[in-house]
């Protein structure tokens, strides 16, 4: 099992461009997430989508578009980048099988907006 | 909401007891987790505790929490320098939508 991937690992993008980043997962997992990090603040919620075909917004959503396109994958879209959406990026899935409801996290894309 | 506090830092010399403490503020049934985060890595679920509990013990680590002060901390016993890393307390939304708030971590250094 790969758990949870996420490409690009690596991404520069100049003010303006849009881009989608990209996560699956092999778990089959009903709950997928995407969060940024940045120093200081922790981990803030983007999106997230509970199962296949729904999608909510989290703490921090402006600026993003999310697409669950099948249970196994949750991309994450900047239609217009800005500096500000200099961080990195983690996508994690979570199951409801498991009672404690853990998450498991992919490895993260860094994303530079210049 | 939840809201999940921590210090930001920890040092400690290799072979000493790490203890990183946590403070959350729902008082609902619901569980609380500690994942690490490796440097350029993305967190790893260490251990778990679900809130009608006071104490889990896992090999090294031990999770103790206090109900009555919605204090929650993770012992590390014979710290080794690949403990240093991020330490993420987080707390699962009672309200069922598996939702996780997340402390900002700690980052605990080990002194060879």
């Amino acid at each position: 099992n790969a758990g949870v991937t996420q490409t690009p690992k690596f991404q520069v993008l100049k003010t303006g461009q849009s881009m989608t980043l990209q996560c699956a997962q092999d778990m089959n997992h009903n709950s997928m997430y995407w969060y940024r990090q940045d120093p200081g603040m922790g981990l803030r919620l983007i999106y997230y989508s509970a199962s296949e075909g729904t999608t909510d917004k989290g703490e921090v959503p402006n600026g993003y578009n999310v697409s669950r396109l099948n249970k196994r994958e949750f991309s994450l879209r900047l239609e217009s980048a800005a500096p500000s959406q200099t961080s990195v990026y983690f996508c994690a899935s979570g199951g409801l099988g498991g009672r404690s409801y853990e998450q498991y996290f992919g490895p993260g894309t860094r994303l530079t907006v210049t | 909401g939840e809201d999940v506090e921590q210090s930001l830092f920890l040092s400690v010399r290799e072979g000493d007891s790490s203890v990183i403490n946590c403070t959350y503020t729902d008082s609902s049934s619901t569980y609380l987790y500690w994942y690490k985060q490796e440097p350029g890595a993305g967190l790893q679920l260490l251990t778990y505790i679900f809130s009608n509990m006071d104490m889990k013990q896992d090999q090294r680590l031990t999770v103790l929490l206090n109900k009555k002060d919605k204090h929650l901390s993770l012992r590390i016993a014979d710290t080794q320098t690949g403990d240093s890393a991020i330490y993420f307390c987080a707390e699962r939304d009672p309200g069922g939508y598996q939702k996780v708030t997340f402390g900002i971590g700690t980052k605990l250094q080990v002194i060879p």
